[in-house]
């Protein structure tokens, strides 16, 4: 099976909080991250956290991560039409530069 | 300060033809890696690699496909008698460091279709 899994779509209301959710199986993951495509675009990279962190904020973003359940979720705060993209969760080892492991993506659909 | 490009932003080739994909990283990046996107899936490895050195290739294909990063100019991924199952978006990322806590900024993808 794929060693990160997200569920593939979430539709929001604008103003409401999103959560996306993502597992992985990899305990020796070092970094996880979240990135963001929009239609026709590459990557933008939102926010990573390092394995022994369990919360990380940035403005609107929330990072949780549970180590012991191998469950990662990014909240977005106030979520906005411009909010709308595919969110990617990604995984990185330590012996693995470059090479991240990605979700299949979460679709989030903002609706006003 | 440009991004990475990659070129061209969409190519068609038919089954049997050459697909070349151009990035060219960041300035001042050394560090390329390239992923596929299939329809409706994340991305997936492929290779990584630095001037004049791939440094791990074990995500891309056995056959017909190839990667370099000469000492100049763009960073090649090349495909040889392209098949259907070839359609993808092939994104280019690059990185200043081989660090993956260093930010990796990713182009705006090739998408191939054969046809």
């Amino acid at each position: 099976g794929e060693d990160v899994e997200q569920s593939l779509f979430l539709s929001v209301r604008e103003g409401d909080s999103s959560v996306i959710n993502c597992t992985y199986t990899d305990s020796s993951s070092t970094y996880l991250y979240w990135y963001k495509q929009e239609p026709g675009a590459g990557l933008q990279l939102l926010t990573y956290i390092f394995s022994n962190m369990d919360m990380k904020q940035d403005q609107r973003l929330t990072v949780l991560l549970n180590k012991k359940d191998k469950h990662l979720s990014l909240r977005i705060a106030d979520t906005q039409t411009g909010d709308s993209a595919i969110y990617f969760c990604a995984e990185s080892k330590p012996d693995s530069w470059g090479k991240l492991q990605f979700g299949a993506g979460t679709q989030v659909v903002v609706t006003p | 300060n440009a991004g990475v490009m990659q070129n061209p932003r969409h190519l068609v080739r038919r089954r049997g033809q050459e697909a070349r994909l151009r990035c060219s990283p960041m300035k001042g990046h050394s560090h390329v890696y390239w992923y596929r996107q299939l329809p409706e899936e994340g991305l997936k490895f492929m290779v990584y690699l630095q001037k004049e050195n791939i440094i791990d290739e074990s995500g891309m294909p056995k056959e017909r496909f190839s990667a370099e990063f000469p000492k100049e100019g763009p960073s090649i991924l090349r495909i040889q008698q392209v098949v259907r199952g070839d359609s993808a978006a092939y994104f280019c990322a690059s990185s200043s460091e081989g660090r993956v806590d260093t930010e990796a900024f990713f182009g705006q993808g090739t998408r191939l279709t054969v046809v």
